[in-house]
């Protein structure tokens, strides 16, 4: 099945500064990788997602990039401010071959003001 | 709040005993799926709904577990003779009917925190 790898595991940031966070897939069926923010308490919340035809996509301050090639994706986050403190998962999903989401372990994301 | 509706959010019990849990799906959402995450870890998948239908299992669903979706809208997941091993959060996510070449994009609820004692 699918693996699912991400780094680093923790990350603290100044205010305003960027924060970079980085996913390995092992399935190249895999053609769909949402990004899920989890604040304390909160059940995960899609805040970016890309599909494997696309290599860049942006959402104002978020931007996420796809190496399919690589099989690596990264999130991209610039300007960070206290409220983007979180716990951010990245995921694969092999479209149709499967339904699941295969999580990665997580980035514990401190923004310093 | 249209969200995914988990119940109860936090369960307490002893070692031995019967828990279930209950997911509202999105209105309109036909798939529906079980997570479960433990403490700084990603979710793991449990299994899945197609309408009333259940198509994939994980291996993590012992015959404890079980779920259910009777009406194709909530769902229950019971756990049988709890274990320690079992405290985790239960995540229920919903997607809306899979139209070709679309996003399986999934909503999660807030989940419920079982802790057993």
């Amino acid at each position: 099945g699918e693996n699912v790898e991400q780094h680093p595991s923790t990350l603290s940031v100044q205010e305003g500064d960027s924060a970079v966070i980085k996913c390995t897939y092992s399935d190249s069926a895999s053609n769909y990788f949402p990004w899920y923010k989890q604040e304390l308490g909160k059940g995960p919340q899609l805040i970016i997602d890309i599909r494997s035809n696309v290599g860049e996509k942006k959402d104002q301050r978020i931007a996420v990039t796809l190496n399919k090639t690589a099989k690596h994706f990264s999130l991209h986050i610039t300007e960070t401010q206290p409220e983007d403190s979180a716990v951010y998962f990245c995921a694969a999903s092999p479209g149709n071959t499967g339904n699941q989401f295969y999580f990665g372990t997580g980035t514990s994301l401190t923004v310093i003001p | 709040d249209t969200g995914v509706s988990q119940d109860p959010r936090h369960k307490i019990t002893k070692r031995g005993q019967n828990v279930t849990f209950r997911c509202d799906p999105i209105s309109e959402h036909n798939r529906l799926y079980w997570y479960r995450q433990t403490l700084g870890q990603g979710p793991e998948f449990l299994t899945y709904f197609q309408n009333e239908a259940q198509l994939e299992k994980s291996r993590l669903l012992s015959d404890r577990f079980s779920a259910e979706r009777p009406k194709g809208s909530f769902s229950t997941l019971e756990i049988q003779r709890t274990e320690q091993g079992d405290s985790a959060m239960y995540l229920c996510a919903s997607s809306p009917p899979r139209v070709r070449e679309a996003k399986n994009i999934q909503y999660f609820g807030a989940g419920t925190r079982l802790s057993v004692l």
